[in-house]
């Protein structure tokens, strides 16, 4: 059964740092690209960052560029998200995924929540 | 950026109705578009890849068509466990952007 445990959310005052990471198993972690999307409080779907499997090709959105890194452990069959200098719109529910080669996002994690706020 | 349109923004509706929800992406995508079913406090669940290849394990009550731009979601006969809000998303290049959800209510 192929399991995504994302975990590291929390509370952070405005301009702080957090990690998320994500377990994944049942599946070859290390052959997939993995991706993190994002759902503010009653709105909708926004995708985050996505990493290659080799770690070679990364895509950020724009709106978290330059504050948000993607980053991955094959051996530890592990995703991350290190972000920082955090704001108040950044406050969401974090998914990981797993990204098929049509580009979907096939099986998602149960999610952890971020709130950005003093 | 391709931007994805959906409509309508809710849908009120019974059992054993068709509903059709429509996506519309800002330039052509081909076939690269998905369909993603959320229910309330709980993850996105793939429906359709590839505009019409229902996922394995989804009821084949549910369909997708489409190519380019305009691209559409069926079911066939609402379920009550259909009632949920659903996303489109296109898969053609990054960002990935997705549709700003259509919530299919209980009439």
């Amino acid at each position: 059964e192929v399991l995504l445990v994302e975990s590291g959310g929390g509370l952070v005052k405005p301009g702080g740092s957090l990690r998320l990471s994500c377990a994944a198993s049942g599946f070859s972690f290390s052959s997939y690209t993995m991706t993190w999307v994002r759902q503010a409080p009653g709105k909708g779907l926004e995708w985050v960052s996505s990493i290659n499997s080799i770690s070679r090709l990364i895509h950020d959105a724009d709106s978290v560029k330059g504050r948000f890194t993607i980053s991955r452990d094959n051996a530890k069959k592990s995703l991350f998200l290190q972000m920082n200098s955090l704001r108040a719109d950044d406050t969401a529910v974090y998914y990981c995924a797993t990204y098929t080669s049509m580009g979907s996002l096939e099986y998602w994690g149960q999610g952890t929540l971020v709130t950005v706020s003093s | 950026d391709i931007q994805m349109t959906q409509s309508p923004s809710s849908v009120s509706a019974s059992a054993g109705d068709r509903v059709t929800i429509t996506c519309r992406a800002s330039q052509g995508i081909s076939n690269w578009l998905a369909w993603y079913q959320q229910k309330t406090g709980k993850a996105p669940k793939l429906l359709i890849h590839a505009a019409s290849n229902l996922q394995s394990g989804v009821p084949s009550r549910f369909s997708g068509s489409g190519s380019g731009t305009d691209f559409t979601l069926t079911i066939s006969s609402l379920e009550p466990e259909d009632f949920a809000t659903y996303y489109c998303q296109q898969t053609h290049s990054f960002p990935l952007t997705f549709g700003g959800g259509t919530k299919v209510e209980i009439k």
